[in-house]
């Protein structure tokens, strides 16, 4: 069965400083990964995603992801983090080869301090 | 501006009511879903449906029910069967099944009294 991991509840960096959210994978096949950002009370917004090609995928508000096919992994990443960047960060992996639906991992708060 | 709407923002409810949370999308998206959120759980898949007049149970659908009569809508119940309702709802769109790329709502927040 399909599952995703984010091994840390909340990361804390100081702003500027480079930051890092950790996300694991298990799937059978080829894995279709994705992260989100949630706000206080609000719905999520895409970030990016890997489905095929290369392994370092950019996203949106200057995040990206490393795709580590022998690590099962696929961290989020942001050269300087910004006090706006505080968040609520979701992994997620598709379920299945035909279907849209996605497992979500258990989230990471990122604190950004100035 | 095309997106999802989700009301109400609050709701509350007594014991042993029904409740009805709305969802629509003007994306023209085949498929939507019903998440769940807790603190601390990430998201839950409650229902999904793929296409009009078809949908499929999630991983905790038990006290739930949902319609697809319209492509645009996809209302969800929350029964009095729903042993623990007070949770913060996600309704989500997407163009298909191909690339899982899920379009979110503001959310719901129901709380029982």
């Amino acid at each position: 069965a399909q599952s995703v991991a984010q091994p840390e509840d909340q990361v804390n960096v100081a702003e500027g400083n480079p930051l890092t959210v950790k996300c694991t994978y298990s799937v059978s096949g080829n894995p279709y990964l994705f992260w989100y950002v949630q706000y206080p009370n609000r719905g999520l917004q895409f970030l990016l995603k890997y489905i095929t090609g290369d392994n370092l995928v950019k996203g949106s508000y200057g995040f990206e992801a490393e795709f580590n096919k022998s690590q099962t992994s696929f961290h989020l990443k942001k050269p300087s983090a910004l006090v706006s960047d505080s968040a609520l960060y979701f992994c997620a992996v598709r379920e299945g080869s035909n279907t849209g639906k996605l497992i979500f991992g258990q989230g990471t708060t990122l604190q950004v301090k100035p | 501006d095309g997106g999802i709407t989700q009301s109400p923002k609050y709701l509350f409810r007594k014991e042993g009511q029904n409740v009805t949370l709305s969802c629509e999308q003007n994306l023209n998206h085949d498929a939507m879903y019903w998440y769940r959120q807790d603190p601390g759980q990430g998201l839950r898949l409650i229902y999904y449906s793929q296409i009009v007049n078809d949908f499929q149970k999630g991983d905790i659908a038990e006290g739930y029910s949902v319609s697809r009569e319209k492509k645009e809508s996809f209302p969800l119940t929350v029964t009095s069967a729903q042993k623990n309702p007070t949770a913060f709802y996600l309704c989500a769109s997407s163009i298909g099944t191909e690339t899982g790329e899920l379009f979110f709502g503001e959310g719901s927040r129901l709380t029982v009294l």
